[in-house]
């Protein structure tokens, strides 16, 4: 089966820094990567994807990065706010069906 | 423009009992599939439609039967629940072409 992992289950950072957030797979057919963010009692809500013919993408105060050789994802988030205070999912896509990791819970510090 | 709604929000159950997890969105998505979360384990996939008729099943389907008769409505049936399907469950469809997915409230279903 599938295995999408996070290297950390928790991360707390300071208000303003910087946070990365780590996701391993298994599978090499996975074409696809999204990141999640899911606050307490509501659902995931999508943050940014990437395929896997790109090694970056970009979005607002998002980067997403793809390691094919290692099969490693990252999700950057810059500056981060009290508001980015959440569980962070990554999931991989191969043909109909997505594979969630066990989710990152990051803390912002004040 | 609703998006993903599910009913109920919250939901207790008797083993043995049956009950239908209702989804349904209102964006003329295609697909649509239904996940359950629990504690350290991430989303798994349960069941999923590619459209109107069409349903197969993903990761953990045992248990669970779903239908897709309308491109709208995709219920999740528990035909005999058990304290094992105590869960967080969660709709999802994608943009048509696209992969993000948009996600409904979630259902916490006890089953004691």
């Amino acid at each position: 089966g599938e295995s999408v992992g996070l290297h950390l289950p928790t991360l707390s950072v300071q208000e303003g820094d910087n946070s990365i957030i780590n996701c391993a797979y298994s599978n090499s057919a996975s074409d696809y990567f999204i990141w999640y963010k899911q606050e307490s009692g509501k659902g995931p809500q999508f943050i940014i994807d990437i395929r896997s013919n790109m090694d970056k993408r970009q979005g607002q105060r998002v980067t997403v990065l793809l390691n094919k050789t290692v099969k490693h994802l990252s999700l950057q988030i810059a500056a981060t706010q009290p508001g980015d205070s959440a569980v962070y999912f990554c999931a991989e896509n191969t043909g109909n069906q997505f594979y969630f990791g066990t989710g990152t819970s990051l803390t912002v510090i004040p | 423009n609703a998006g993903v709604t599910q009913t109920p929000k919250f939901q207790v159950l008797k083993t043995g009992q049956s009950m239908t997890l209702q989804c349904a969105q209102d964006m003329n998505h295609e697909y649509m599939s239904w996940y359950r979360q629990d504690p350290g384990m991430g989303l798994r996939l349960i069941h999923y439609s590619v459209g109107a008729g069409i349903t197969d099943q993903g990761e953990v389907p045992n248990g669970y039967n779903v239908s897709r008769s309308t491109t709208e409505d995709f219920p999740l049936r528990l035909l005999s629940a058990a304290p094992s399907q105590t869960s967080v469950y969660f709709c999802a469809s994608p943009e048509r072409g696209t992969y993000e997915q948009y996600f409904g409230p979630g259902t916490r279903l006890t089953v004691t």
